[in-house]
C-alpha cells in the first residue's frame, strides 16, 4: 500500500465550479498535513498546510481533515483557469520535526474555460 | 525575504561522473531537505539536515550524500552518476517550531546524466 494515494487525474473542471481533490494517507500518526501545487516545469508551491481535524480555509481554497479516516481534502472555490495545474498532497509524521515529508504523486487539475 | 535558492538551475554530466549541488535555506530557518523528482517515481525524499547533523534518510544508495554547514548551507552530491539519476532535484527549507514542519522549496537543479 502507498504511504500517500491520490487520484493522478486530469480532473476536468469547469471555470467557477469548485474543484475537489482527494487523499488518502496510511500512517495514523501523522500529525502534519499539506498541499502544494506544482505548475509544469517549476518547483511545488505551498498553498495549505491542516494539524486538526476540521476544515481550515484560505481564500478560495479550504483543506479539510478526517484523522478517522485517515482522509485529507483541499476544495478550490471559483475555479480560474491559472489553478490548472497538479496538486501534491504530503504529510509529516511529526509536529516539530521536519525530519521527513512524504508526498502523493499528484492530481493534475484542469480548469477548462 | 529572500526565497529558498539552488544552484546551479541546469546541468548536464556523463555516466561516472560526480556532481554537487547547492542550497541556500531561508534566512532564519535551520532545517534543509533534499528530494528527487522523476515522472516516473514523483517526490522522493532524500535527507535531512538540521544544525549540521543528518536527521533521517531516504531509500537510495549510498552515492548520494549530503552535509550542511554552520550557515545552514547545504550541499548534495552523488557519486558514479548513472542515467537513472536524470531528475529534478529539489531543496526545501523549514523553520522549527511553533510553525509545524511547512516546507518551502527553491527552483531546483535540473540534472541530465547522458
Amino acid at each position: 500500500q502507498k504511504e500517500v494515494e491520490q487520484n493522478s487525474g486530469p480532473l476536468s473542471v469547469p471555470e467557477g465550479a469548485i474543484a475537489s481533490l482527494n487523499c488518502t494517507y496510511s500512517d495514523r500518526g501523522s500529525q502534519s498535513f499539506f498541499w502544494y501545487r506544482q505548475y509544469s516545469g517549476k518547483s511545488p508551491e505551498l498553498i495549505m498546510s491542516i494539524y486538526s481535524n476540521g476544515d481550515k480555509e484560505d481564500g478560495r481554497f479550504t483543506a479539510q481533515l478526517n484523522k478517522a479516516s485517515q482522509y485529507v481534502s483541499l476544495l478550490i472555490r471559483d475555479s480560474q483557469p491559472s489553478d490548472s495545474a497538479t496538486y501534491l498532497c504530503a504529510f509529516s509524521p511529526g509536529r516539530s520535526s521536519a525530519s521527513k515529508i512524504i508526498f502523493g504523486s499528484g492530481t493534475r487539475l484542469s480548469i477548462r474555460p | 525575504k529572500a526565497g529558498v535558492t539552488q544552484t546551479p538551475r541546469y546541468l548536464i554530466k556523463t555516466r561516472g561522473q560526480q556532481v554537487t549541488l547547492s542550497c541556500s535555506p531561508i534566512s532564519g530557518h535551520r532545517s534543509v531537505s533534499w528530494y528527487q523528482q522523476t515522472p516516473g517515481q514523483g517526490l522522493q525524499f532524500l535527507f535531512e539536515y538540521f544544525s549540521e547533523t543528518q536527521r533521517n534518510k531516504g531509500n537510495f544508495p549510498g552515492r548520494f550524500s549530503g552535509r550542511q554547514f554552520s550557515n545552514s548551507r547545504s550541499e548534495m552530491n552523488v557519486s558514479t552518476l548513472e542515467l537513472g539519476d536524470s531528475a529534478l532535484y529539489l531543496c526545501a527549507s523549514s523553520l522549527e517550531g511553533v510553525s509545524g514542519t511547512e516546507a518551502f522549496f527553491g527552483q531546483g537543479t535540473r540534472l541530465t546524466v547522458v
